[in-house]
C-alpha cells in the first residue's frame, strides 16, 4: 500500500537554528512528490515538486532534495514567519492522480 | 484573482441537516478534487473528478454526494449530517496527466453540532 510518513510531528526551533524535515515513502511508482507549507486557517500551499532521486529543489530559506526513500526539507537560519506546518504529498504512477499526503510537521520558530 | 474559491468558508448546522459546498477554480484546470483535514491536519482524498466524470472514490459514506456541472466546478452535497463529519473540507484542482501540483481552496471549517 502506498503510504507517506513524515517525521518529526512537531519542531520547535529557535530563529537562526537550522533543521531538516523528513518525508518518507513507500510508493509502487513515483510521478512526483510535492512539499506544501499550510498556515493556520488557510489551505496548502505549494512549494516544490521533485520527480527524481538526486533532485534538489531551493527557495529562499527552503531547500527539498529527494531520494528513492525519502524527501529532506532543510531550513537555513529559519525566521518567526517561517512557523506553519509543512506537508508532504506523493503521486505515483498507478493511474489515478490522487495526492497522497503525511501527517505533516507542525514548526514553530521563536524569535 | 483567487484561483481555487470554495464557499462557504464556515458552516455550523445541526445533525441530520443537509448542507452543500461550493468549489470553483479558474485556471483551466480539468481534474478536481475533494480532500478531508481531519483535527491532526491529516489530508485524505475523497473524491477527484476528471472534465466532470468521477474518477476517485475513496471508501466515502454514501452520505456524500459530488457533482460537477463543469470542469470549473465541483460541488459536495452532505446529507444527514452526523457528528464525525465535523473537519475541514478542502477543494483542490490540477492539470491533467499528473505530475504537476495541485491547488487548494481556503478550506471550509465544517461543525456538526
Amino acid at each position: 500500500e502506498d503510504q507517506v510518513t513524515q517525521s518529526p510531528e512537531a519542531l520547535r526551533l529557535q530563529e537562526g537554528e537550522s533543521s531538516s524535515l523528513n518525508c518518507s515513502y513507500t510508493v509502487s511508482g513515483l510521478r512526483g512528490l510535492f512539499w506544501y507549507r499550510q498556515d493556520p486557517g488557510k489551505g496548502p500551499e505549494f512549494l516544490f515538486t521533485l520527480y527524481s532521486a538526486g533532485e534538489e529543489k531551493e527557495k529562499e530559506r527552503l531547500k527539498a532534495t529527494l531520494t528513492k526513500k525519502e524527501s529532506f526539507l532543510h531550513i537555513t537560519a529559519p525566521k518567526p514567519e517561517d512557523s506553519a506546518t509543512y506537508l508532504c504529498a506523493v503521486q505515483t504512477t498507478s493511474g489515478t492522480y490522487k495526492y497522497i499526503f503525511g501527517t505533516g510537521t507542525r514548526l514553530k520558530v521563536l524569535a | 484573482d483567487t484561483a481555487v474559491s470554495q464557499t462557504p468558508k464556515y458552516l455550523v448546522t445541526q445533525m441530520g441537516n443537509d448542507k452543500s459546498i461550493k468549489c470553483e477554480q479558474n485556471l483551466g484546470h480539468d481534474t478536481m478534487y475533494w480532500y478531508k483535514q481531519d483535527s491532526k491536519k491529516f489530508l485524505k482524498i475523497m473524491f477527484s473528478y476528471n472534465n466532470k466524470e468521477l474518477i476517485i472514490n475513496e471508501t466515502v459514506p454514501n452520505r456524500f454526494s459530488p457533482k460537477s456541472p463543469d470542469k470549473a466546478h465541483l460541488n459536495l452535497h452532505i446529507n444527514s449530517l452526523e457528528l464525525g463529519d465535523s473537519a475541514v473540507y478542502f477543494c483542490a484542482s490540477s492539470q491533467t496527466g499528473g505530475g504537476t501540483e495541485a491547488f487548494f481552496g481556503q478550506g471550509t471549517r465544517l461543525t456538526v453540532v
